[in-house]
C-alpha cells in the first residue's frame, strides 16, 4: 500500500484565492482526521469523519474551512478565501476502527 | 474529555545514554495510549501503543513505553540513545469510547554524538 497520500506537497497562493487540498486514505480505512500543525498552536485536529460522514467539525476554525468526503477513498479540505493567517501543514491521516493513525506526508501551505 | 501532557518541551540526551520522553493523560474510561515520531518535513509516524495487557510495551527502533495506570503516565523510553533518534516526539490518548485521538504539543527529543 502507498500509505496516505496528500496532494499538493506545496501550496503557494494569495490572499483571498480558495484553496483545496486533498487526501487519499489507506484503502480499507474507515477512520479520515484533517490536522494542522503551526509552531505557536502545534497539531489541531480540523475534522474526522467515520464511514464518510463527518463526526466531529469543531476544531474548524471558521466558516471559511470547509471538508467533504464524497467516497471512502478521497477527501477534500478547501479554504475559502485564504487568509496568511492559515498559512501551515496540513495533514491527512487514516485509521482502521480509530487506533493507530497513518499520516500522509501533508501540504505545506503558504497564503501570501 | 480527554487530554495529555507532556511536561517537557525539549529533552536532551548524549548518544549510548538513555532517554525517557515523558507523558501524562487523562479520560474518562479505559485509555488508548500512542506514540508517534515527527521528522523535519515528514507526517507523524506511528511508534507504538498501548491498548490492554502488559504495562511494557515494545515499538519500532527499539523504543518501548511503561503503562502506569495509578500515575496515568505512558513515558517513552529507549536504553541507548542513537543520534538519528533526534526528532519531535508525541504522546495521544483515546478513550475507548471516542473516535478521535488528542496529541500532546510535542517534545524535541536531540541526541549528541
Amino acid at each position: 500500500d502507498a500509505g496516505v497520500i496528500q496532494s499538493p506537497r506545496h501550496e503557494v497562493t494569495e490572499m483571498g484565492q480558495e484553496v483545496t487540498l486533498r487526501c487519499k486514505p489507506i484503502s480499507g480505512h474507515d477512520y479520515l482526521f484533517w490536522y494542522r500543525q503551526t509552531m505557536m498552536r502545534g497539531l489541531e485536529l480540523l475534522i474526522y469523519f467515520n464511514n464518510n460522514v463527518p463526526i466531529d467539525d469543531s476544531g474548524m476554525p471558521e466558516d471559511r474551512f470547509s471538508a467533504k468526503m464524497p467516497n471512502a477513498s478521497f477527501s477534500t479540505l478547501k479554504i475559502q478565501p485564504s487568509e496568511p493567517r492559515d498559512s501551515a501543514v496540513y495533514f491527512c491521516a487514516s485509521s482502521f476502527r480509530g487506533e493507530k493513525l497513518f499520516f500522509g506526508s501533508g501540504t505545506q501551505l503558504s497564503v501570501l | 474529555a480527554q487530554s495529555v501532557a507532556q511536561p517537557e518541551d525539549q529533552v536532551n540526551v548524549a548518544e549510548g545514554n538513555p532517554l525517557t520522553v515523558k507523558c501524562t493523560y487523562s479520560v474518562s474510561g479505559n485509555p488508548y495510549l500512542f506514540w508517534y515520531v515527527q521528522y523535519p518535513n515528514r507526517g507523524l509516524q506511528f511508534l507504538l501503543k498501548y491498548i490492554t495487557g502488559d504495562n511494557l510495551v515494545k515499538g519500532s527502533y527499539g523504543f518501548e513505553a511503561e503503562f502506569n495506570k495509578s500515575q496515568t503516565s505512558f513515558h517513552l523510553k529507549k536504553p541507548s540513545a542513537l543520534v538519528s533518534d533526534s526528532a519531535l516526539y508525541f504522546c495521544a490518548v483515546r478513550d475507548t469510547n471516542a473516535g478521535k485521538s488528542t496529541f500532546g504539543d510535542g517534545t524535541t527529543l536531540t541526541v549528541k554524538p
